[in-house]
């Protein structure tokens, strides 16, 4: 069973397009997140959520919207897509332990995204 | 703000060698976690190793251990008896520990591309 799943893996699309990825853990954790890595594979935190709230936000273009339904989902949603956006975004989840203590972030496979 | 670096953009080894990967970090925190993650051309993100900062034993998975020098604000990978699946790039990672959880992002490096030679 798929602990982090994203969908889709590849997204190609044009410039002006607005476009979703999804992103689901089956892990019960609390705690999601969104990162990007650019072309120079450098991994940077985007949002973070905790219980359907959004934790963080790291300066990032209101374009990007990230959206909880529930705990076990985080959707990201892109407006107006430009070509700076092409990356490889990648959804994590981690659970905080009773301590408060956390241990590692359990990434989704990641999502290409191609803008033309 | 916390920083990662990490100095080596590529490294090669002889399979069987063993080959060590830098890392380091500023941080004011005093509690913090350090982690290696593995992303090979699959792009998954692998956990390969975590360190708790209060804890200091350095972390040992199989092949794979730390070190861990506090002070020095260092956190350098050894893979011993190197094999080709190890081959990708290694990314060091930093997240402050806080109280009751919270949701704070990891903080990486820039990565390392390991090269493992037959």
């Amino acid at each position: 069973d798929t602990a982090v799943s994203q969908t889709p893996k590849y997204l190609v699309t044009q410039m002006g397009n607005d476009k979703s990825i999804k992103c689901e853990q089956n892990l019960g954790h609390d705690t999601m997140y969104w990162y990007k890595q650019d072309s120079k594979k450098f991994l940077k935190i985007m949002f973070s959520y905790n219980n359907k709230e959004l934790i963080i936000n790291e300066t990032v273009p209101n374009r990007f919207s990230p959206k909880s339904p529930d705990k076990a989902h985080l959707n990201l949603h892109i407006n107006s897509l430009e070509l700076g956006d092409s990356a490889v975004y990648f959804c994590a989840s981690s659970q905080p332990s009773f301590s408060g203590y956390h241990y590692e972030q359990y990434f989704g496979p990641g999502t290409r995204l191609t803008v033309t | 703000a916390q920083t990662v670096t990490q100095s080596q953009p590529e490294m090669s080894v002889q399979e069987a060698e063993t080959v060590t990967l830098s890392c380091t970090y500023d941080t004011s925190e005093s509690d913090y976690y350090l982690f290696w993650y593995k992303q090979p051309p699959s792009r998954q993100m692998i956990l390969v190793i975590r360190q708790e900062a209060y804890k200091q034993q350095n972390a040992t998975e199989n092949r794979f251990s730390v070190n861990f020098q506090k002070a020095a604000k260092s956190f350098s990978l050894k893979i011993s008896d190197s094999q080709l699946g190890d081959a990708a790039m290694y990314f060091c990672a930093y997240r402050r520990h806080q109280v009751g959880g919270g949701a704070d992002g990891l903080t990486f490096g820039k990565g390392t591309h390991l090269i493992i030679q037959p």
